[in-house]
């Protein structure tokens, strides 16, 4: 499985949209991008996904770059109930390897 | 749709012992994958079973091993604890199988196993 890594942590003013990076150079023509994220005591929860197009769902947006190397998680407009672990991970037909994500603070 | 289901929440075992911790996947979900999480490791992927069959495994010694029944729930089991399998157990499950596929697994909150 290809490795991803993410900065370890981040800042977002609450209102303001939350980017967060993510870099999976090794990363091969089927397996796809997957967030998470998790709150504390809680298991990870699935955000979205893709494989090469950007996609969007009521949750976020998931930018992804042309050679597929890295991807952005967009949180449009960032709550304080958004303050979590976000992880980024690849995969096709493999286990699964979580890597050390990006702790998200929202700041009122 | 009920979400995953992990039972029990919290449990507290003695070394040398033996524990068994439940999972029920989302209705229709075939993949049953299991984690492990510690503050130390982050989290470390069990094994994965579909159609009653492990297909993937990850680098965990023999004392963790698991099963899934015809109905797709699923039990993993530890023996001989250690101080060190002290960690949060997680369940996810997902339409297909194969790890990770094209279907996002669905994560429960976890089995919170402490050991003393």
């Amino acid at each position: 499985d290809a490795k991803t890594t993410q900065p370890p942590s981040m800042d977002c003013a609450e209102g303001r949209a939350a980017n967060l990076p993510c870099n999976h150079s090794t990363i091969s023509g089927n397996e796809y991008v997957y967030w998470y994220r998790q709150i504390h005591s809680q298991g990870p929860q699935y955000i979205i996904h893709g494989l090469k197009n950007n996609e969007t769902n009521e949750m976020a947006s998931l930018i992804i770059t042309e050679d597929r190397k890295s991807s952005t998680l967009i949180l449009p407009h960032a709550t304080l109930r958004d303050t979590a672990v976000y992880y980024c991970i690849v995969g096709g037909y493999q286990k699964v390897t979580f890597g050390t994500g990006t702790k998200l603070q929202v700041i009122p | 749709k009920a979400g995953v289901t992990q039972t029990p929440r919290y449990l507290i075992k003695t070394r040398g012992q033996q524990v068994t911790l439940s999972c029920s996947p989302i209705s229709g979900h075939r993949s049953v994958s299991w984690y492990q999480q510690t503050p130390g490791q982050g989290l470390q992927f069990l094994f994965e079973y579909f159609s009653e069959t492990q297909r993937n495994k990850g680098n965990f010694p023999g004392r963790f091993s698991g099963r899934q029944f015809s109905n797709s729930r699923s039990e993993m089991n530890v023996s001989t604890l250690e101080l060190g399998d002290s960690a949060l157990y997680l369940c996810a499950s997902s339409l297909d199988g194969g790890g990770i596929s094209n279907q996002p697994q669905h994560f429960g909150d976890g089995t919170r196993l402490s050991i003393l």
